[in-house]
């Protein structure tokens, strides 16, 4: 098995522009994590989704987040537009059953937002 | 929320030696778990552990649990250079998320 797959691994842009994060989870896991992690906040859980209906959004910062997943295989999150502040590393991770079970991470994506 | 806060936050060892780190949390959990992040890839899941049991190994790994003090420790015996990373621990507490602590670094001198 690959293993939770995000993409890209590194995204620099520019204030105001749109980024899109990618995830593939474990085939079969059917709860999926958003979270983001920095020096000073660490690891927060952003938003989460079993099989594929978004259950739990409180902790996405603002309406400029948004998560989509389309089907079983694939999620995004979308910052519109970004901001210097929204710099982070942003990991998805994969459980197969619910999120009190060990979940599985993926790479994370670095985010540079200038 | 609930959230694990392990202790110490930063700890520098020799290869060879015992390392522990604790973490403690605020309200009552079904389980805790332990996570490894090696510098720049994502958290990877060690051990887990109910509310009902009060220790646990893996390999060098043993945890323990003491719900009556809300606290856990996780000790890594013979350290290896490789067991460099930051530890996390976890805690879930029945509504499907988990809540990470910050973190503790652990450096392994060769």
């Amino acid at each position: 098995d690959a293993g939770v797959i995000q993409s890209p691994r590194h995204e620099v842009t520019e204030m105001g522009q749109e980024v899109t994060l990618r995830c593939k989870p474990i085939s079969g896991h059917d709860y999926l994590f958003w979270y983001r992690q920095t020096m000073m906040r660490g690891l927060e859980l952003l938003i989460y989704f079993n099989n594929n209906v978004p259950i739990d959004d409180s902790g996405m910062p603002e309406d400029r987040f948004s998560a989509k997943m389309p089907n079983a295989s694939f999620s995004t999150l979308k910052i519109q537009p970004s901001e210097p502040r929204d710099s982070a590393v942003y990991f998805c991770a994969s459980s197969l059953t619910e999120g009190g079970y060990e979940q599985y991470f993926g790479p994370g994506t670095r985010l540079t937002v200038t | 929320s609930q959230q694990g806060e392990e202790d110490p936050q930063a700890l520098s060892i020799q290869e060879g030696e015992n390392a522990t780190m604790n973490c403690s949390y605020k309200t009552s959990i079904n389980n805790l778990q332990w996570y490894r992040q090696n510098s720049g890839r994502g958290l990877v899941h060690l051990i887990l552990i109910r509310s009902n049991e009060r220790e646990k190994h893996s390999g060098r790994l043993r945890v323990t649990l003491d719900t009556s003090k809300k606290s856990s420790s996780l000790l890594i015996t013979a350290s290896r250079a490789a067991d460099t990373a930051s530890y996390f621990c976890a805690t879930s507490h029945g509504n499907n998320r988990l809540a990470f602590g910050k973190g503790n670094q652990v450096v392994v001198i060769p």
